[in-house]
């Protein structure tokens, strides 16, 4: 199906653990984005990618990595998992930057 | 630091009315102003969006005005219907850096039969 996936869409973990969130999308669209969702403060940006192979920090990337070896994958990895980290993960794609972004529907990650 | 600032945090609306939701932005000049909608356990969805070159735009039922001088832009919901009900995010877009989305805090809008 053509669109932007995420995966898991629910997923619980312990404080400490590393968890991958994945995300997809069938466009070959260029950039790819990381955003968290929290009440109060909107959708903070984590990290983002221009290109496979280019990656740059957001407002809160402390904790967070992220690679792109191909175009179409941009996965989020956590680390060390902490109860702050307790939030909900949309990931975007554009083909142009900022101008349009296609959000994906999201996980809800529950660090206990 | 929240470079983008958007009020109210959440709105009740009568169905028929208008809904008006503001931001202001500061510290930093912005090239692209686009508005999200999004409906609960969904992404969000680009609604409508404005360059600075111009004060006003409409789509429908949605407007949004800006002011360049005073650094606001604002999304009027004519009409509002229950199906408007959703959570609204105003973005900006840094002119030193266009790869990317600031957002607002968001709104929670309720339209009421």
């Amino acid at each position: 199906d053509a669109g932007i996936t995420q995966s898991p869409r629910y997923k619980i973990t312990e404080t400490g653990r590393q968890v991958t969130l994945m995300c997809h999308q069938t466009w070959s669209h260029s950039y790819m984005f990381w955003y968290r969702q929290d009440l109060g403060h909107g959708l903070r940006l984590i990290y983002y990618s221009a290109a496979a192979d280019i990656t740059d920090k957001g407002e809160v990337p402390d904790g967070y990595v992220v690679s792109r070896s191909k175009t179409e994958n941009f996965p989020l990895t956590l680390e060390s998992a902490t109860r702050s980290q307790t939030s909900v993960y949309f990931c975007a794609s554009s083909e142009s930057g900022a101008y349009g972004y296609t959000f994906g529907s999201g996980t809800r990650l529950t660090v206990v | 630091q929240q470079q983008v600032k958007q009020s109210p945090q959440s709105l009740i609306v009568q169905k028929g009315g208008i809904s008006i939701i503001n931001c202001a932005y500061e510290n930093t000049a912005f090239d692209y102003f686009p508005w999200y909608q999004q409906f609960p356990g969904k992404g969000p969805a680009l609604l409508i969006a404005i360059r600075p070159d111009v004060s006003e735009k409409k789509e429908g039922r949605f407007t949004i005005s800006f002011n360049k001088s005073a650094k606001q832009f604002s999304l009027h919901i004519m009409d509002s219907q229950p199906g408007d009900s959703a959570t609204y995010f105003c973005a900006a877009t840094p002119s030193y850096n266009t790869d990317k989305l600031i957002f607002g805090t968001g709104t929670r809008l309720q339209v009421f039969p």
